[in-house]
């Protein structure tokens, strides 16, 4: 198995909903990365785990809430959005992390509709 | 404040031609470069990666890196209608980070 799955594709919600996205890779990369891209505009980092272990949070509110249970899988649990939290979120896992050689792939996404 | 730039195009070029797409970085201690191709409402895919000076080639993709001007090409051999995209620039520090570009669009008619 060499790719990177998200479920759902597409996920359209209610400002009060609560919800997750799920990510899962079964390629033994020990880092596994949430970013957030809106139209025209490049991937922005939310949340990477490294060995399990949350290792960046880049000030994401708290209406995102990122858990990894363990190597292979990564989730974003969403609460309380706003519409302007609609965008593509894309999950990426990488094998070697803190290596130079290290290098991210992508899988095909979960497109947020907020309402 | 590390940036990495890209001229938003797009680039239009002929199908067979060799297109250019060009990325700069501020950060002297940046490590890796990635190039990911990107089609319209799908995910990023990585098409090459280069961490030294010089040139990777492969296939029809040559990766250029110049690490003392901060510079870093990408050069498609052949341009063909499918390479059309938006092709996004990603440079590695020392974290796990990557900072992309904004990306420049490509469109190679037939």
């Amino acid at each position: 198995d060499t790719e990177v799955t998200q479920t759902p594709k597409h996920l359209v919600m209610g400002m009060t909903n609560k919800k997750s996205l799920k990510c899962e890779q079964h390629m033994g990369h020990r880092a596994m990365y949430w970013y957030k891209q809106k139209a025209k505009k490049p991937p922005e980092l939310m949340f990477v785990y490294s060995y399990e272990k949350l290792s960046i949070n880049e000030s994401v509110p708290s209406r995102f809430s990122p858990e990894c249970p363990n190597s292979s899988l990564l989730n974003l649990h969403l609460h309380a959005l706003q519409p302007e939290d609609s965008a593509l979120y894309l999950c990426a896992s990488s094998p070697s992390p803190g290596q130079v050689t290290d290098t991210q792939y992508f899988g095909p996404g979960t497109r947020l509709t907020v309402l | 404040q590390k940036e990495v730039e890209q001229n938003s195009g797009p680039l239009s070029v002929p199908e067979g031609a060799i297109a250019s797409l060009n990325c700069t970085y501020s950060d002297r201690g940046s490590q890796s470069f990635f190039w990911y191709r990107q089609y319209s409402g799908k995910s990023p895919e990585l098409i090459m990666f280069i961490y030294s000076n010089g040139d990777k080639e492969d296939g029809r993709f040559t990766a250029q890196l110049n690490k003392a001007s901060q510079y870093v090409s990408l050069l498609i051999r052949d341009s063909q209608p499918s390479d059309s995209a938006t092709y996004l620039c990603a440079v590695r520090y020392n974290t796990d980070k990557l900072i992309f570009g904004t990306g420049t669009r490509l469109q190679v008619f037939p």
